[in-house]
């Protein structure tokens, strides 16, 4: 079980359009999703944290209005990157959080990440 | 603020040989510590996590860390590395005041060479 998956896996788009990508819990309901940026070799930068049914909350020098994080559902959240850039270039990886029942025991499942290429 | 540290960029270790990936902490309260692996194009996958209990936590695969408050570390080991742990492995902590946000550290390329 707590299955992520992200869709599309890969993807190339020219500059000035827009990309959504899809986070989906498979067999569970998430509490939480969190977005996440990786440049190659690099750490992974939280983004974004995403709670369905409000706005995300984004982390400092996130730009939310290129980001636009929506969670519609609890097993859902969608990514898109708008107007991009060859710079938004990267590897987004999305997680999401399971309570397990024990107190503050809440595990985050990750996705296996999207590669975006703009070119 | 939670953060961890991993001290290496790279850890290169023969076959067989025993595996070490150091990470140490700075959090203020109790600690929650985590380990991940990262193959190529691949997103995360947990090996194992510390909360509360026993200072030696195991994992998958092999693995195991070992949980030290007095010097604020939980590295990661296994008795003997294969040539398929070759991989990027994350150290984090989870700071369960702040949504349960994860605080990664910067990574260690393990290469174990045949």
């Amino acid at each position: 079980g707590a299955v992520v998956s992200q869709h599309p896996s890969w993807v190339i788009c020219k500059s000035g359009t827009s990309v959504k990508i899809e986070c989906r819990s498979l067999d569970f309901q998430a509490t939480t999703m969190f977005w996440y940026r990786q440049f190659p070799k690099q750490s992974l930068m939280l983004m974004a944290t995403s709670n369905e049914g409000s706005k995300a909350t984004y982390e400092q020098g996130v730009e939310k209005d290129k980001f636009l994080i929506n969670h519609a559902s609890l097993t859902l959240s969608t990514l898109t990157v708008t107007s991009a850039h060859p710079e938004d270039s990267s590897f987004y990886i999305c997680s999401a959080t399971r309570d397990t029942g024990t107190s503050g025991s809440y595990e985050q499942y990750f996705g296996p990440g999207t590669r975006l290429t703009v070119t | 603020a939670q953060s961890v540290a991993q001290p290496e960029d790279q850890v290169n270790v023969a076959e067989g040989n025993p595996l070490t990936v150091k990470c140490t902490y700075s959090v203020s309260g109790n600690p929650y510590l985590f380990w991940y692996v990262q193959y190529p194009n691949r997103g995360l996958q947990f090996l194992l996590k510390y909360i509360t209990g026993d200072n030696l936590v195991k994992g998958s695969y092999g693995f195991e860390a070992e949980f030290n408050k007095s010097q604020t570390s939980f590295h990661l080991k296994k008795p003997s590395a294969l040539v398929s742990d070759s991989a990027l492995y994350f150290c984090a902590v989870r700071d369960i005041t702040n949504d349960y946000k994860l605080s990664f550290g910067a990574g260690t390329t393990v290469t174990v060479r045949a």
